[in-house]
Formats: structure tokens, sequence, C-alpha cells
């Protein structure tokens, strides 16, 4: 079984401030690790995405997040927010090596204060 | 780039009324889902498909929902009798063979969703 938990479900950041969402899962096997974001009445969109290989991998529009096995964390961060990161973001996971289900976080509400 | 075509957009049905969402996966993946969010909730998964066949679903998909691939595009979600509580975006998704990594990521691509009101 796998779980992904969110730790806040609304984060507010200044403009040029930074952005940190964080994000623990619970795998049995080793996981792949994503984040989506959402924006107001749109689908879901991938951010960026961990699978094997380099810990630290980045996405679009400057974001990042590192794969902490020890820690089983896999957080999101921006140097610097921007208005438009204003979205919903989900912290997902899914088992290696096969077609299973994805899992979904609870989601964490980016707000950006100007 | 190759994207998830979902319709309609939007349903506004009456309680008791069959729904039929539908889905146009990319062309050459071979693996589907079906996921919802009732607003403010979490996505959650319902349903996943693979072969013209159910690989798994949730306690969510019960006996009111069914999925079917009638041609080689379509991928459809149907609701038989809709409740109150059937009230959520849609999400249809799709994944094949990640090319860029040999192990084969689940890395799914969603479409825009359809939003189902239930009145």
């Amino acid at each position: 079984a796998q779980s992904v938990t969110q730790l806040g479900s609304h984060v507010s950041v200044s403009e040029g401030a930074l952005v940190l969402l964080r994000c623990n899962y619970s795998s049995s096997v080793p996981p792949y690790l994503f984040w989506y974001v959402q924006y107001p009445n749109q689908g879901l969109q991938l951010l960026l995405k961990y699978t094997t290989g380099a810990t630290l991998v980045k996405g679009i529009n400057g974001f990042e997040a590192e794969f902490k096995k020890s820690e089983t964390s896999f957080h999101l961060t921006k140097p610097s927010a921007h208005m438009s990161d204003a979205a919903e973001y989900f912290c997902a996971v899914t088992e290696q090596g096969g077609y299973q289900k994805v899992t979904f976080g609870t989601g964490t509400k980016l707000q950006v204060i100007p | 780039e190759p994207e998830v075509t979902q319709t309609p957009s939007h349903q506004v049905t009456q309680m008791g009324q069959e729904v039929i969402l539908r889905c146009v996966p990319i062309s050459n993946h071979l693996y589907f889902y079906w996921y919802r969010q009732i607003l403010g909730q979490k996505v959650e998964f319902l349903v996943s498909f693979y072969n013209n066949e159910i690989s798994e679903k949730s306690e969510i998909f019960d006996d009111q929902f069914s999925v079917e691939r009638p041609d080689g595009s379509n991928f459809t979600l149907k609701i038989r009798s809709t409740k109150l509580e059937d009230s959520a975006m849609y999400f249809c998704a799709s994944s094949g063979r990640d090319t860029t990594n040999l192990s084969g990521a689940n890395v799914l691509t969603f479409g825009a969703g359809s939003r189902l009101t239930v009145l």
C-alpha cells in the first residue's frame, strides 16, 4: 500500500519569497514520485517526477524537488515565488516497475501575496 | 504535445439519470484511468483499464459505474443512475512507456476534466 501526506492545506508566501511545499510518502516498495499542479478550473499538469537516478529533479516553471529516502520526503521548492504560481499542488506516488494506480495527496493551495 | 481530450467539459443532470463521460487518450498509450475530485477534496482513483479490461478499481467504483473502450480511440465512463454525491470533476488519464526512462515510469497525462453536476 502507498500513501502521501501533504503538510499544510494552504500555504501563503510573498512574491519573490521561497516556496516550500511539503510531501511525505509511504510505500512498501521503491516509489515513483510526482508533483502535479492544478490551476483554477483546469486539469492536472505534471510539474516534475522522480523515477530513478538523480534525487534532485527539476521541473517546469523553476520548481524542483528532492527525493530523500531516509526521510521519506519529496518536498517541492522554488527559490522565488511568482504571482502565476498561485494554484493547487498535489504530490503523488506510485510503485516502481509497473503501471499501478497513482495515489494523490490531499493537495496544498499556494497563495502568492503581492 | 499530445494531450488527453475529455468531453463534455461540464454536464448537468438530474438525479437518477445515466451519464456518459468521454475521453480520447493519447494515441500510443496503453493504460487508461479515471479519477474524480469532489469540490475541495483530493483527487481519488476510480479505475484503471488495460488490454480491454479493468486492471484495478477502488471501492468508489461500484456497480453504478462502468468503463468501456468501444473503439480504438475512445475511453468512456458511464454512471448508470447518478446520485447527488456523484457531483465532481472527473479526470481521465492515460499512460504508456516513458521513453526517457527504461524502467517504464507510470507517468500519467491528464485531461482537463469533465465537471458533473447532479441536481
